[in-house]
């Protein structure tokens, strides 16, 4: 099955920096590659995504990148804010079954 | 906005007891989903939903597990008989195409707690 590796699981930052999550993949099959936010107590919110026939989507300072050759991609976080701080999953839509990341716990100090 | 609801938001109940899990999805959505969260751990799929039956379902779905739309709205995810390592937190979400081509949205969770 479908093998999600996510780097790192704690990400701690200054208020103001970028933040940068990476996960890589093992389907060749997977074509749709969702982020999720997810704020203690409350379930996995859907902040971007992005489709095995683009290589980057922009969404004001929440950025994605794929690189389906080497089977990774990335969330880029700009300008990080101290209400960023949760944990962020990656997720590979192959196979019609998700498989998530392990997630990043980030933190962002004021 | 529409958002994807479930009650109750924490179940407490004891080892060999039934459990049913309530899920409200977004109206016009036609694909449903149950997940799992143990505490600290990433989500985990069980189960997908479509046209009253299931789609897909993963290894940890087995036959302790059943879901069902009794009407128009609800969708539950049953376990029969509760075993200790089920505590986790459950979340419904759906997706108005197929599992791969478009966004879930998920709920907030019900957090079962089995004793």
């Amino acid at each position: 099955g479908e093998n999600v590796e996510q780097h790192p699981s704690t990400l701690s930052v200054q208020e103001g920096d970028s933040a940068v999550i990476k996960c890589t993949y093992s389907d060749s099959a997977s074509n749709y590659f969702p982020w999720y936010k997810q704020e203690l107590g409350k379930g996995p919110q859907l902040i971007i995504d992005i489709r095995s026939n683009v290589g980057e989507k922009k969404d004001q300072r929440i950025a994605v990148t794929l690189n389906k050759t080497a089977k990774h991609f990335s969330l880029h976080i700009t300008e990080t804010q101290p209400e960023d701080s949760a944990v962020y999953f990656c997720a590979s839509g192959g196979s019609y079954i998700p498989t998530f990341g392990r997630g990043t716990s980030l933190i962002v100090h004021p | 906005e529409p958002e994807v609801t479930q009650t109750p938001s924490h179940q407490v109940t004891q080892m060999g007891q039934e459990v049913i899990l309530r899920c409200v999805p977004i109206s016009n959505h036609l694909y449903f989903y149950w997940y799992r969260q143990i505490l600290g751990q990433k989500v985990e799929f069980l189960v997908s939903f479509y046209n009253n039956e299931i789609s897909e379902k993963s290894e940890i779905f087995d036959d302790q597990f059943s879901v069902e739309r009794p009407d128009g709205s609800n969708f539950t995810l049953k376990i029969r008989s509760t075993k200790l390592e089920d505590s986790a937190m459950y979340f419904c979400a759906s997706s108005q195409y197929r599992e791969d081509a478009d966004t879930q949205y998920f709920g907030p969770g019900t957090r079962l707690t089995v004793l």
